[in-house]
């Protein structure tokens, strides 16, 4: 069965920093997705970036970018110019073959101003 | 445009109290699905469905009963609440079941089992 770990329960980082959350999944499969959601204290589930695993570039989004290592089985989220705004639990989720979402525990992204 | 709509946002029940959760969708969504979310852990799926009148079970379906009797809504109902259903339930759709596209979710209900 497909696994996903986010390491990091808590992380800070200074406003206008860069911060990078890290998620690893356990897999069998070759082609399947990866997806980063925020949930801000409105507990909105907000999509921030996507990875489809047959492609090689890396997803970007604005100040949002992720670094997809398919041999390691890495997945992790950089955030550029950190913004008070982007506090909020963070989820890495991935969808296989049976096309529903399996989830991290969460990163609870904290922002220093 | 609402997208998914779930009430109530917050309730607290007696262990042995029954209740539904609403959740309904306007864009006309093939697939909807139920998750808990509890501290420490990432979104559990409890229920879903494919399609009207189609549901099958998530990981955590023990405790809670769905039916999808119209396209826009899919109701989870908790028979008999327990304190171990205490947690946060969110609702989400997206178009079909195989769709690649992400899922909407709705904003969540706080449910307390006292």
């Amino acid at each position: 069965a497909q696994t996903v770990t986010q390491s990091q329960p808590e992380m800070s980082v200074q406003e206008a920093e860069t911060v990078t959350l890290s998620c690893t999944y356990d897999t069998s499969e070759s082609d399947y997705y990866l997806f980063w959601y925020k949930q801000p204290p409105s507990r909105q589930m907000i999509l921030v970036i996507r990875q489809e695993a047959y492609k090689q570039q890396n997803a970007t989004e604005n100040r949002f970018s992720v670094n997809f290592q398919k041999a390691a089985k890495s997945f992790s989220l950089k955030i550029s110019d950190s913004q008070l705004g982007d506090a909020a639990m963070y989820f890495c989720a991935y969808k296989g073959s049976n096309y529903q979402l399996i989830w991290g525990a969460g990163t609870k992204l904290i922002i220093k101003p | 445009n609402a997208g998914v709509t779930q009430t109530p946002k917050f309730q607290v029940l007696k262990t042995g109290q029954s209740m539904t959760l609403q959740c309904a969708q306007d864009m006309n969504h093939e697939y909807m699905s139920w998750y808990r979310q509890d501290p420490g852990m990432g979104l559990r799926l409890i229920h879903y469905s494919v399609g009207a009148g189609i549901t099958d079970q998530g990981e955590v379906p023990n405790g809670y009963n769905v039916s999808r009797s119209t396209t826009e809504d899919f109701p989870l109902r908790l028979l008999s609440a327990a304190p171990s259903q205490t947690s946060v339930y969110f609702c989400a759709s997206k178009q079909g079941f195989y769709s690649n596209q992400p899922q909407h979710f709705g904003d969540g209900t706080r449910l307390s089992i006292l």
